[in-house]
Parts: C-alpha cells; structure tokens; sequence
C-alpha cells in the first residue's frame, strides 16, 4: 500500500509567521506532487504543483521537493487568518492519485 | 470556481440501494478521476477516465464503477450501498497528453451521500 504521511496537527502560527507544512511519501516511482488547501465543508483547492527537486515559489507560498528523501514541503509566507484551512499533500504515481489526511493549519490574529 | 460540476449536492440512499453521480469537466480536460474523502481522512482515488475508459483504479470493490461520455462527463455508479460508503465523492478534472504523463487536477464541489 503506498503511504503518504503528514501530521495532523493542529499547526498553530501567529499572523505574519511563516508557516512549514511537510509530507512524506513512500514510493520512489512518484512523478508528481501538488499541494491542496481545504477549507471545512468545501472540495480541495490546488495551491501549488511542483515537478523536479528544488524549491518552486508562487506569491506567498514555496513548494520543496527532496526526492531522494521522498519529502516534499509547503511553506507560507506572512500567515494570514484566511490561510487556516486543512493542508493535503498528494503524490501522482503514473495513473494513480495518493493523498495524505492534512495537516489542519491555524493562523491566530 | 474551477468550473467543474458535480450532481446532486447531497443525497440520502438506504443501505443496498445503488446511486449514480455526476460530474462535467473543466472546459478543455479530457481526464476525470473519482474520489471519496470520509470524514477527517484525505481523498481516496477509486478511478479515473480518459478518453471514455478506466485508465487507472484504487483499492475499490467493483460495485463501484464508472462511465465517461464523449464531453468527457463522467458518471460513478456505486452498487449495494453500505454503510460505510457514506462520504464526501469529488471528481477532479485534468488534462493528460497520454496515459502516465500527468497534469495538475481541478476539484469539483462535491456531492455528499449518507447511507442509512
């Protein structure tokens, strides 16, 4: 069974901190990986795609990805409230779609 | 809005009945996949449809099957309901050159089935 591992949080930060979100996955043959936002109660929204190791940067927020380490991570610039939402990483391996359960983020005013 | 649609919202079936739901994709996609997100747990892929065939299939019994039409709409039929098919269904819609070369997906809003 392939995993895709995140913690559950929650994840609090104050407004205007920068948020670290991180995911594991587990199998090497993975070829995409996308960030999800979910707020309660409505579908997942993409945030960022990232392709090739490095850091792929989009306004606030900054995708990492280690495929060596099979790790990849969100990080959110300047934390707004509005940003409080489940996080869901997903990993694509070739037909297939492997979601983790979220990482629930707060950000406090 | 990413302008992929889902039919109906919400939906209550009793246990052993079967249900279809419906989704039309983005303008311009041509890849429907099918997911069911229980409560507090992350989407699962049950499948997906390119070019109105399974292209690929999660760890799903086959009372759950699906169908893609020409305007690469989809339909997923879920047989024998149980109790613990109640969840959230998402279709996400992308747009794929060939199969395994993979693009980013687009949810739906969702359709909610509770199973008594």
């Amino acid at each position: 069974q392939k995993e895709v591992e995140q913690n559950s949080g929650p994840l609090s930060v104050p407004e205007g901190a920068i948020a670290s979100l991180n995911c594991t996955y587990s199998d090497r043959g993975s070829q995409s990986f996308f960030w999800y936002r979910q707020y309660s109660g409505k579908s997942p929204e993409l945030i960022m795609s990232i392709y090739s190791n490095g850091d792929k940067e989009d306004g606030r927020f900054t995708a990492q990805l280690n495929k060596a380490s099979q790790y990849v991570s969100l990080l959110i610039r300047d934390s707004q409230p509005s940003d409080s939402a489940t996080y869901l990483c997903a990993v694509n391996d070739f037909n297939k779609f492997y979601f983790g359960s979220g990482t629930k983020l707060n950000v406090k005013p | 809005e990413t302008g992929v649609t889902q039919s109906p919202t919400h939906l209550i079936k009793t246990r052993g009945q079967q249900v279809t739901l419906r989704c039309s994709s983005q303008s311009g996609h041509n890849t429907v996949s099918w997911y069911q997100q229980a409560l507090g747990q992350g989407p699962q892929f049950i499948f997906q449809y390119y070019r109105e065939e399974e292209n690929g299939r999660g760890n799903f019994p086959p009372r759950f099957s699906g169908l893609q039409f020409p305007n690469y709409s989809s339909e997923l039929n879920v047989n024998a309901l149980e109790l613990d098919d109640s969840a959230l269904y998402l279709c996400a819609s992308s747009s794929i050159i060939g199969r395994g070369s993979y693009n980013e997906q687009f949810f739906g809003p969702g359709t909610r089935l509770t199973v008594l």
